[in-house]
């Protein structure tokens, strides 16, 4: 039962275009989204967040969008830089923690 | 300030053998998790712990036990390896009410054969 759905397994973006990375999801009950950035051999590293009564939280270069009636969340990097490459993971909190599958971004110089 | 420490970082085991994976915080935390990372499939939940002496099932907890006997330590065991095992381990402190974000450890990457 995948709760936390990454439907794109890769993108690949021009440096200083927009990347759009999306998020779906089925529980209802989750009150937190977070998005997790991964470079090979370490561990993902904690990007953004927004809570479930919010739609929208901006930090520099990121923001992530929240659409509760469509249970969908996206993540936009603008502009994009060739360090963004890397594989970015969604998730969602209630009680534990759930993940995505990830989407592998590439930014092209 | 270490974070999230996880113990061995490599392992080679047999079928049927057991191994214990260590993972120690510093950051006071409540919460702790335990993932396993395969391709295609992102990071799945094994089990976790919402405090000192209190451990719940993830999404994938068959064949994995843990304990946490301390606040600081997070343990996970396999008593009896099998090839489907085979995976990378992470393990993850924060979350939880106090605080939204999670922090990982580096991984675990454990080869059953």
């Amino acid at each position: 039962d995948q709760q936390v759905k990454q439907n794109s397994p890769s993108l690949s973006v021009q440096e200083g275009r927009i990347s759009i990375l999306n998020c779906d999801y089925t529980n209802s009950m989750f009150d937190y989204f977070l998005w997790y950035k991964k470079y090979p051999a370490e561990g993902p590293t904690f990007l953004i967040s927004i809570s479930s009564i919010k739609d929208k939280n901006e930090d520099g270069r990121f923001t992530v969008f929240l659409n509760k009636s469509a249970k969908h969340l996206s993540l936009h990097i603008v502009p994009s830089q060739p360090g963004d490459s890397a594989v970015y993971f969604c998730a969602a909190r209630f009680n534990d923690m759930r993940f995505g599958a990830g989407t592998r971004l590439t930014v092209k110089p | 300030n270490a974070g999230v420490t996880q113990t061995p970082k490599f392992r080679v085991l047999k079928t049927g053998q057991s191994m214990t994976l260590l993972c120690a915080q510093d950051m006071n935390h409540e919460y702790m998790y335990w993932y396993r990372q395969d391709p295609g499939m992102g990071l799945r939940l094994i089990h976790y712990s919402v405090g000192e002496g209190t451990t719940a099932k993830g999404e994938v907890p068959d064949g994995y036990n843990v304990s946490r006997l301390k606040k600081q330590n997070f343990l996970l065991g396999l008593e009896s390896a099998a090839p489907s095992q085979t995976s990378v381990y992470f393990c993850a402190s924060g979350g939880g009410w106090a605080y939204t974000e999670a922090f990982f450890g580096q991984g675990t990457r454990l080869t059953v054969v």
